[in-house]
């Protein structure tokens, strides 16, 4: 299993800054990914996290609103770039691990609720 | 184009059973996933099935027919504590595409 925590949990942020959210990971996972979630809303992937490399992102999201970085297997952040109040928000970091037991068991952070003023 | 659907919502009474369906259309398949998520919660990973047929874990049992597209998630004895969303995942190469949810409200 893995356990995934995330900071902050939550902030009020003004519009036209940035915040940076981080997504620890207590063992080594194949997969990480951030999506954002509107509550009582599905999950919206954002983008795939790949250790060493650029992230893969889904269509709709660029790279210069919302860089992400993985520098190891266990580590990874977001910035939500250039704010609005359209990106108020929930956002979920999640892992994968491919291990026998349970093959793609994805495992989620607690969020971080996001509100942009 | 990538599309789940699943039922909004759906009420049932304390030690009922319910099933909760999901169809999918994506351009690739690998397996299906079902994830419950608290008010306020994060979603909890509950069964994964890549091949056809149901996959039995306690209470909770999942089914996946792909030649359908279909597959649904069979609750057993609810109790209150059931009371949550729940999503179906399809795993499209390595993501996986997010149905839209469906809230279950279990009653007393």
């Amino acid at each position: 299993s893995a356990v995934i925590s995330q900071k902050p949990s939550r902030d009020i942020c003004q519009r036209g800054t940035s915040l940076t959210i981080q997504c620890q990971v207590d063992s080594q996972v194949t997969m990480m990914f951030w999506y954002r979630q509107q509550p009582g809303q599905s999950l919206t992937l954002i983008a795939t996290a790949n250790q060493g490399s650029e992230a893969t992102y889904e269509s709709g999201f660029v790279i210069d609103k919302f860089p992400i970085s993985r520098p190891n297997l266990t580590f990874s952040t977001l910035t939500v770039s250039n704010m609005s109040p359209e990106d108020s928000s929930i956002y979920l970091c999640s892992a994968l691990t491919s291990g026998q037991l349970k093959p793609y068991e994805q495992y989620f952070g607690p969020g971080t609720r996001l509100t942009v003023t | 184009g990538q599309s789940l659907e699943q039922p909004s919502e759906v009420t049932a009474v304390e030690g009922a059973i319910v099933q909760i369906n999901c169809t999918y259309q994506t351009s690739g398949f690998y397996g299906l996933s079902w994830y419950q998520q608290h008010d306020g919660g994060a979603p909890t990973f509950l069964s994964y099935n890549a091949l056809d047929g149901l996959e039995e874990t306690g209470r909770f049992s999942s089914f996946l027919s792909r030649s359908d597209s279909y597959g649904y998630l069979l609750l057993q004895e609810l109790q209150m504590k059931d009371s949550a969303s729940y999503f179906c995942a399809v795993r499209d190469g390595q993501n996986f595409v997010f149905g839209p949810g469906t809230r279950l409200s279990v009653l007393p």
